[in-house]
């Protein structure tokens, strides 16, 4: 069984950086596992932010960008804004199935 | 733009069959895209369950394999998900949502619907 971990939990204050991680326990992530990163508030469907470790939605503002940093795949924000507090996950590709992180809940004070 | 709508019975007794469908619309379900249910338990994260292509192919979520069956329906634009024998661990909200086949984006998605399993 694949799992898939992120940091419980970060903070930020207003205007800073944070870098949210996702790692397997296969090994390295790489761009083969095409990482997504999706947001999700309280009581809605998850909103997709970045496909395929790099690319951007259309929607995904610009503060957000995706990389592979070490053997992670991983979610930055720049100039973090009030409305971003929210959840984040990934997930990745293995071998013909999808695994979702366990979730990274980021709070902004 | 592309549109999902989840649809069935909010709640299962233990042992049934929980059948939802997730209804298609602004687009064709008949694209090389794939579409795909995840589903939430209540206060817990976030779990893909399978996919399904317009020509019938699927993938499921090995631990889920033989309790869980995907199909669609290409004339009524919608496809389904079939889950037996479940119990109060299944007890989530489910959300459908198309994958495209090339970059492997999961883009659009269903607002979810909640389906609890009680007696």
């Amino acid at each position: 069984q694949i799992v898939v971990t992120q940091e419980p939990s970060l903070t930020v204050s207003p205007g800073g950086t944070v870098t949210l991680t996702c790692a397997s326990s296969t090994g390295a992530v790489t761009s083969g596992n095409y990482p997504n990163w999706f947001q999700q508030k309280p009581g809605q469907a998850p909103w997709a932010l970045i496909y395929s470790t790099i690319n951007k939605q259309s929607w995904t503002p610009a503060r957000f960008s995706g990389s592979l940093l070490g053997d992670k795949a991983a979610l930055t924000l720049s100039d973090v804004q009030p409305e971003d507090e929210a959840e984040y996950y990934c997930l990745l590709y293995y071998g013909g199935a999808w695994f979702f992180g366990g979730g990274t809940k980021l709070t902004v004070l | 733009q592309v549109q999902l709508q989840e649809s069935g019975p909010g709640l299962v007794k233990p042992s049934g069959t929980l059948t939802l469908t997730c209804a298609v619309s602004g687009g064709s379900i008949s694209t090389s895209d794939w579409w795909t249910w995840v589903r939430q338990p209540p206060g817990k994260g976030l779990e893909w369950i399978g996919e399904i292509n317009h020509s019938g192919s699927v993938n499921y979520k090995p631990s889920l394999k033989g309790r869980v069956t995907i199909s669609v329906d290409k004339s009524k634009s919608q496809f389904s998900l079939k889950v037996n024998s479940v119990t109060a661990a299944d007890t989530a909200v489910y959300y459908c949502a198309r994958k495209d086949v090339v970059w492997k984006n999961f883009d659009y998605w269903g607002q979810g619907t909640l389906v609890t399993v009680s007696s």
